[in-house]
């Protein structure tokens, strides 16, 4: 079955940066889309952007356009979010979530990480 | 930017009673390209419901989605103890990919 494992938790100091991983395991990783949402303490959903595990393709929201990064290594099927200048508001748990195939139109959210809370505190 | 707005904000029902969600959109989401996603306390969410009313894999038959253009719901017919958490619908028409502000079913 579809797996989607994530880093440990992380405390980071403003300015700082912070990379997460998601470790995807049960489908064939490059062909699905893996997205990033993060939920800040006692708040709802946000979407961050998705990335196109085959060619490398991403696409951000525009509130993270300049701080946000998605990578991911086909090697390890390993998906990856890294997002600088951390601010005391990054504060949230930060999600993977696989998506539609890459081949066909747009779909829900079928499969999610654990989650990842990232702590920004000076 | 598509917003999507749910309501109730908060819905106190009992076990046993029906439970009818609600999600309007600023503009039509095409192609019905809209789903609801469950959140339980400390949990990761869940996905309940794409394409507006297809059943996610697993899901029972007492969640139903219907809906298009602008409005949109989720039924559960009658709730289970397990069913009290959070929804949230999010639409996958355009980006950015907006979610709800979500709806707490609480026990009542």
């Amino acid at each position: 079955q579809v797996h989607l494992v994530q880093s440990g938790a992380e405390v980071k100091k403003p300015g700082a940066s912070v990379k997460v991983s998601c470790k995807a395991s049960g489908y064939i990783f490059t062909g699905y889309y893996i997205h990033w949402v993060r939920q800040a303490p006692g708040q709802g959903l946000q979407w961050m952007g998705w990335i196109n595990p085959n060619n490398g393709d991403t696409r951000y929201a525009q509130k993270f356009q300049g701080r946000v990064t998605l990578t991911g290594d086909t090697s390890i099927t390993t998906a990856y979010l890294e997002l600088s200048g951390l601010a005391s508001d990054d504060t949230a748990i930060y999600y993977c979530a696989r998506a539609g195939t890459i081949s066909t139109p747009p779909d829900g959210f079928h499969a999610w990480g654990q989650g990842t809370m990232v702590s920004v505190s000076s | 930017e598509i917003v999507l707005t749910q309501s109730p904000g908060t819905l106190s029902l009992s076990p046993g009673e029906r439970a009818t969600l609600s999600c309007r959109a600023s503009q039509s989401v095409g192609s019905r390209n809209l789903a609801w996603y469950q959140q339980k306390p400390g949990q990761a969410p869940s996905l309940l419901i794409y394409g507006a009313s297809s059943r996610a894999t697993g899901i029972p038959d007492r969640f139903s989605g219907s809906g298009s253009g602008t409005d949109f719901t989720l039924t559960i017919t009658t709730l289970e103890p397990e069913d009290f958490a959070v929804y949230y619908c999010q639409q996958y028409e355009s980006s950015p990919r907006t979610f709800g502000q979500g709806t707490k079913l609480e026990i009542k």
